[in-house]
């Protein structure tokens, strides 16, 4: 079935450090692929987002390219913000199902 | 515009005992899914809705679990005689749905679940 693996964490960074999170899929037919953020205490919030191949979902700073020949969807942020604390999950939802399969989730720490 | 909302917020019941979490979507959102957040699974999904039908319950853990949807909007998650291990975080969400693809899904705040 579909699945999405992402990097474990945590992973703690200084300010203004350069932050990748690593994230992998496996799908049948052609998914959409997200990052949601919940910060501490919060719901999830939809970050970016790609529909198709190529794409490159970009938001707050944070960017993620749809790569379909190596079937990843990697996060990326230039500089981190104390502010960009929480934990991250990679998302695949089915073209075939309408369900959002979520990876384990990648906690972010970022000290000042 | 109100976004997707979730009551109550916190609950603690005894073991064995019955609980109904409520969901209510975006109003014009026609797909309503119900995950379930733990420390030892993520998140999971448990079911979702196209209008009032369910075609899709394959999550649900135990026929402990049920779930409805009247009117289009309102849900109802339930569970019977709750175990510790049912303690989570129940997290609603509601999309936009055309046919069988399904556009992004907002997420509401979340129940928290405790059995005690």
């Amino acid at each position: 079935g579909d699945s999405v693996t992402q990097m474990e964490g945590p992973v703690t960074l200084s300010e203004e450090a350069f932050l990748t999170i690593n994230c992998t899929y496996t799908a049948t037919g052609y998914p959409s692929l997200f990052w949601y953020v919940q910060y501490p205490g919060e719901g999830l919030q939809l970050l970016l987002k790609a529909t198709k191949a190529d794409d490159k979902g970009s938001n707050k700073g944070f960017e993620a390219t749809y790569r379909k020949e190596t079937t990843s969807f990697h996060l990326e942020k230039g500089s981190v913000q104390v502010s960009d604390s929480a934990v991250y999950f990679c998302a695949l939802l089915s073209s075939n199902t309408g369900k959002l399969i979520f990876g384990q989730g990648t906690t972010l720490q970022v000290k000042p | 515009g109100a976004g997707v909302s979730q009551s109550p917020s916190n609950k603690v019941t005894e073991k064995g005992k019955d609980v109904e979490l409520r969901c209510d979507p975006i109003s014009g959102h026609t797909a309503l899914y119900w995950y379930r957040q733990s420390l030892g699974q993520g998140l999971e999904f448990l079911i979702y809705f196209q209008g009032n039908s369910a075609p899709d319950k394959s999550g649900l853990p135990s026929d402990r679990f049920s779930a409805e949807r009247t009117g289009g909007s309102v849900s109802t998650l339930t569970i019977q005689r709750t175990q510790q291990e049912d303690s989570a975080v129940y997290l609603c969400a509601s999309s936009l749905a055309t046919g069988r693809v399904s556009l992004e899904q907002y997420f509401g705040p979340g129940t928290r679940l405790t059995v005690t």
